[in-house]
């Protein structure tokens, strides 16, 4: 069964440094996503990708957030600058069309 | 932001127990309704996906939608050890700009024991 797949699966970075975060979305899917989860609490949506672009972002979704889309089988999300704050887990998920969204296991990210 | 709210539990029941799971919103704009599985430390699992009212049954899972009272449940018949994990609700309006986007209640840790 086709899954979505992200790497890696644990990151540890200094404050100030940048982290590129990858995902490789179900093949015939076409709609993309990234959300974070901090220990204890809520899934939150920070932004979703279609057709090329950013279709929506949340409020979290700052300028230090980017999205890529840098071939036909990987996306990606980067944060330049990372705060404390930004240790989460970070989720994946793809669609075929939006809402049924697939989520992939998830890169824990661990800013000290 | 309290647009989706869940009863963190936690539940514990035996093996064969019903276990009822529920959420309610505040977003009457909300027309697609999800249940996903959280096992510790992993990605949410879909387990089902209905539209607007009603109800949908998928083996021992079942989910019900009251848009009028905005609130939806899930229920596990025959429940097992198996089942033990973090159930998480999720929402969303499927149109305009927030199409796509995901409100996820706080989940709902359930045991259950053989």
């Amino acid at each position: 069964e086709p899954e979505v797949t992200q790497t890696p699966s644990h990151q540890v970075t200094q404050m100030g440094q940048e982290v590129i975060l990858r995902c490789v979305p179900i093949s015939n899917h076409l709609y993309f996503y990234w959300y974070r989860q901090i220990l204890g609490q809520k899934v939150e949506f920070l932004v979703s990708f279609y057709n090329n672009e950013i279709s929506e972002k949340s409020e979290i979704f700052d300028d230090q957030f980017s999205v890529e889309r840098p071939d036909g089988s990987n996306f990606t999300l980067k944060i330049r600058s990372t705060k404390l704050e930004d240790s989460a887990m970070y989720f994946c998920a793809s669609s075929e069309w939006p809402n049924e969204q697939y989520f992939g296991p998830g890169t824990r990210l661990t800013v000290t | 932001q309290k647009e989706v709210e869940q009863d963190p539990g936690p539940l514990s029941v035996p093996e064969g127990a019903i276990v009822s799971l529920n959420c309610t919103y505040s977003n009457s704009a909300f027309q697609y309704f999800m249940w996903y599985r959280q096992y510790s430390r992993k990605g949410p699992e879909l387990l089902m996906y209905t539209y607007s009212s009603g109800n949908k049954e998928d083996g021992r899972f079942t989910a019900q939608v009251d848009k009028s009272s905005k609130y939806i449940s899930l229920f596990i018949r025959d429940s097992q050890p198996s089942d033990s994990a973090t159930y998480l609700c999720a929402m969303s309006a499927g149109r305009g700009s927030t199409l796509g986007r995901l409100y996820f209640g706080r989940g709902t840790q359930l045991t259950v024991w053989p």
